[in-house]
């Protein structure tokens, strides 16, 4: 199994309600990131997650709340949002987290979810 | 903090080579990305240089110099369907390590 999952693929939701992304993947990796993207912009680092540890949280506001319940699955939790938040909602792999060079640090990414605020 | 430039569109024939460039700053360099992105779909990965040099892969390849702050990637016999952006992406120290995406160069293959 070579692959990033998400679901939900699409998510519209409305500036008082609670939702949760989610992410899987079971190549064994130990580093898991979340991106956001917007249109025609590269992806902007949000969160890494390193051996289930939170290791980098760019600044991000807190109706963005990460989880890593173990290795394999990555959630993100959304409350209270804005409409600006809508995006692409990108979650990412890699082998290793630390300085390892070669493919160790290839990052795999899932579809991502595309979400609409209202 | 990190930067990275690459330009923002090019258009290039069918069957021709285009040669697509990155330049960056970093702090702890640890590795250049480019990745393949089509419109509305998730990034996929093409190449990573960590040492100076050329890395061939079918294709597609990509060279890096580390004193330079330069890397580039070359796409061969280009195929109407290699219409898509093209990410450079560096890791580097700022903090923890972590991977910073340029704007990306929307590249247009026309007949």
């Amino acid at each position: 199994d070579t692959e990033v999952t998400q679901t939900p693929k699409h998510l519209v939701m409305g500036m008082t309600n609670k939702k949760s992304l989610k992410c899987e993947q079971h190549m064994g990796h130990r580093a898991m990131y979340w991106y956001k993207q917007k249109a025609k912009k590269p992806p902007e680092l949000m969160f890494v997650y390193s051996y289930e540890k939170l290791s980098i949280n760019e600044s991000v506001p807190s109706r963005f709340s990460p989880e890593c319940p173990n290795s394999s699955l990555l959630n993100l939790h959304l409350h209270a949002l804005q409409p600006e938040d809508s995006a692409l909602y990108l979650c990412a792999s890699s082998q290793f987290p630390g300085t390892g060079g070669g493919s160790y640090n290839e990052q795999f990414f899932g579809p991502g979810t595309r979400l609409t605020v209202l | 903090g990190q930067n990275i430039d690459q330009p923002t569109e090019m258009t290039a024939t069918e069957g021709a080579i285009v040669q697509i460039n990155c330049t960056y700053q970093t702090s702890g360099f640890n590795g250049l990305f480019w990745y393949q992105q089509h419109a509305g779909e998730a990034p996929t990965f093409l190449s990573y240089n960590v040492l100076d040099g050329l890395e061939e892969k079918g294709r597609f390849s990509s060279f890096l110099s580390r004193s330079k702050g330069y890397s580039y990637l070359l796409l061969k016999e280009l195929q109407m369907k290699d219409s898509a952006s093209y990410l450079c992406a560096v890791r580097g120290r700022d903090g923890g390590f972590k991977t910073i995406f340029g704007a990306g160069t929307r590249l247009f293959v026309k007949a």
